[in-house]
C-alpha cells in the first residue's frame, strides 16, 4: 500500500529556512505526482507546489515563487520541500501528498509541523 | 489568489442528508470537471471522498456524493452518521498561476 512518510517538527527562527522530506514506498516512484499542502493552525488546506518525480519538473503556487524549492531524489524515493525566508505566518502543518494526477492528492502524509519563533 | 468559497459550517442529524456548496469561476470548478473533496478529521491527515466532479475512490463509502453545475460543486451526505463529523475541503484545477486551488473549509456537525 502507498505510504508517504514524512520528516519529524522543525523549529525555526524568522528569516531561516525549513527543509521538510517525504519518503514514498508501496508504488513505482516516478508513477505519482508529489504535492505539497500546508495547514496553518485553526486554519484550511493551502496548496503550494507540486513535482513530476520522473523529470523534475515543479509548478509553484505564485504566492511561494522565489520561496520554494521542490527536489527530488529517485534512489531513496524521497521527495523535498524547502521553505526559504520564513516567517511567523508560515507556521503550519505541512503535508506532502502523492497522485496520479497533477490536480488531486490521493495519499498524504501523515504531516510535519513547523514553528516559526525567534 | 482567493479560495474556492464553502460554507463555514453545516449541521444536521443523524441518518439526514447535508449538501456543501463549493463556488468558483469559469477559471477552476466551471471549466474544468478536476473537482475533488476531501474530509478530514481533528489531528488527522485529509483522506480524498470523491474526484473529478463524481467519482468516489475504491473503500469511500457510497453515502458520499459529488455533482456540479455551473461554477458551484457540492458534496452530499447521504445517511449521515456521528463519524461524519469532520471538516470538509473541495480543490479545483485552476488555470492560472495557481495549479490547484482549495476551498476554505467547511465544518460538519452532527447534531
Amino acid at each position: 500500500q502507498v505510504q508517504l512518510v514524512q520528516s519529524g517538527a522543525e523549529v525555526k527562527k524568522p528569516g531561516a529556512s525549513v527543509k521538510v522530506s517525504c519518503k514514498a514506498s508501496g508504488y513505482t516512484f516516478t508513477s505519482q505526482y508529489m504535492h505539497w499542502v500546508r495547514q496553518a493552525p485553526g486554519q484550511g488546506l493551502e496548496w503550494m507546489a507540486m513535482i513530476n518525480p520522473s523529470n523534475g519538473d515543479t509548478f509553484y503556487a505564485q504566492k511561494f515563487q522565489g520561496r520554494v524549492t521542490m527536489t527530488r531524489d529517485a534512489s531513496t524515493r524521497a521527495v523535498y520541500m524547502e521553505l526559504s525566508s520564513l516567517r511567523s505566518d508560515d507556521a503550519a502543518v505541512y503535508y506532502c501528498a502523492s497522485s496520479i494526477t497533477r490536480y488531486r492528492q490521493d495519499y498524504w502524509g501523515q504531516g510535519t509541523l513547523v514553528t516559526v519563533s525567534s | 489568489q482567493s479560495a474556492l468559497t464553502q460554507p463555514a459550517s453545516v449541521s444536521g442529524s443523524p441518518g439526514q442528508s447535508i449538501t456543501i456548496s463549493c463556488t468558483g469561476t469559469s477559471s477552476d470548478v466551471g471549466g474544468y470537471d478536476f473537482v475533488s473533496w476531501y474530509q478530514q478529521h481533528p489531528g488527522k491527515a485529509p483522506k480524498v471522498l470523491i474526484s473529478e466532479v463524481s467519482n468516489r475512490p475504491s473503500g469511500v463509502s457510497s453515502r458520499f456524493s459529488g455533482s456540479k453545475s455551473g461554477n458551484t460543486a457540492s458534496l452530499t451526505i447521504s445517511g449521515l452518521q456521528a463519524e461524519d463529523e469532520a471538516d470538509y475541503y473541495c480543490s479545483s484545477f485552476r488555470s492560472s498561476s495557481t495549479l490547484v486551488v482549495f476551498g476554505g473549509g467547511t465544518k460538519v456537525t452532527v447534531l
